[in-house]
C-alpha cells in the first residue's frame, strides 16, 4: 500500500493557461474524490467517481473544470483558462467500496496551484 | 443542506491536558462521520471513521463519539503531546450522497 499520490506537488501558472493534475489512488479503492482547499478553510468537494463513472459534481465545478477517470484507475483534473481565484490546494482522496473500512477516505499530499 | 461547524476554532493547551473537540452537523441522515488531522501545507490523515450504527470509535489516545439525533460528534484526545499540534477536521456526507462536507477545523497547539 503506497498511499494516494498526486502529481505535480506544486504548479505555478499564468492566468489564462490550462493546467492538469493527476491522482493515483490506492490500487483496490473504487471511489475517488477531488477537493479544493483554500487557506483556513476545510476541503471543498469538487467531484466524485465510483470506478470510471463520475457520479457527483459540485456546482462549484464550472465549465472550466473537468475531471476524468479512464478505466477506473488514475484520475486527472483539468482547469482551463485559469484565474487567480483558482489558486488553492487541490486534494485527491480514495476510499474502498466494500473491503477494509468502507467509506474511509485516504488523502494524497495535494497539488498546490498558484495562478499569477 | 448539510452544514458542519467545529468549535473551538483554535485551542492552545499545555502538554498533558485532555481535550475535547466538537463537530456539529445540521442533517442527521448520515451514514458515517470521519475525523482527520492536517499538518500545515500537507494532505489530510484519517484518524477515525464512525459508521452511523456506531456510537464511538477509539484509536490509541483518541476517542470519537457520534450522536446522530443531536447532530454532534466529539473527538477526545487524552494526555495531549506537542506532536498532536495540527488542525483537526470532521467530515460528513451530504443528504445520503457521497458528497462530503467538511468543517473549517480546530487549530490545536500543544505547548511543551
Amino acid at each position: 500500500d503506497t498511499g494516494v499520490s498526486q502529481d505535480p506537488r506544486h504548479k505555478i501558472t499564468k492566468r489564462g493557461q490550462n493546467v492538469t493534475f493527476r491522482c493515483d489512488p490506492i490500487s483496490e479503492h473504487n471511489r475517488l474524490y477531488w477537493y479544493r482547499q483554500t487557506l483556513g478553510q476545510g476541503p471543498e468537494f469538487l467531484t466524485y467517481f465510483q470506478n470510471e463513472a463520475q457520479l457527483e459534481k459540485s456546482r462549484l465545478l464550472s465549465d472550466r473544470f473537468s475531471a476524468e477517470r479512464p478505466k477506473g484507475s488514475f484520475s486527472t483534473l483539468e482547469i482551463q483558462r485559469t484565474e487567480q481565484g483558482d489558486s488553492a490546494m487541490y486534494l485527491c482522496a480514495s476510499s474502498p467500496l466494500a473491503s477494509g473500512r468502507p467509506g474511509e477516505q485516504y488523502f494524497g499530499p495535494g497539488t498546490r496551484l498558484t495562478v499569477t | 443542506k448539510q452544514e458542519v461547524t467545529q468549535i473551538p476554532a483554535a485551542l492552545s493547551v499545555p502538554e498533558g491536558e485532555n481535550l475535547v473537540l466538537n463537530c456539529s452537523f445540521t442533517d442527521s441522515a448520515i451514514y458515517n462521520l470521519q475525523w482527520f488531522r492536517q499538518d500545515p501545507g500537507k494532505g489530510l490523515t484519517s484518524l477515525l471513521l464512525i459508521q452511523s450504527s456506531q456510537r464511538e470509535q477509539t484509536s490509541g489516545r483518541l476517542n470519537a463519539s457520534l450522536d446522530k439525533s443531536s447532530g454532534r460528534s466529539t473527538l477526545y484526545i487524552a494526555a495531549s503531546q506537542p506532536g498532536d499540534s495540527a488542525t483537526y477536521l470532521c467530515a460528513v456526507p451530504h443528504s445520503g450522497t457521497y458528497k462530503y462536507i467538511f468543517g473549517t477545523g480546530t487549530r490545536l497547539k500543544v505547548l511543551a
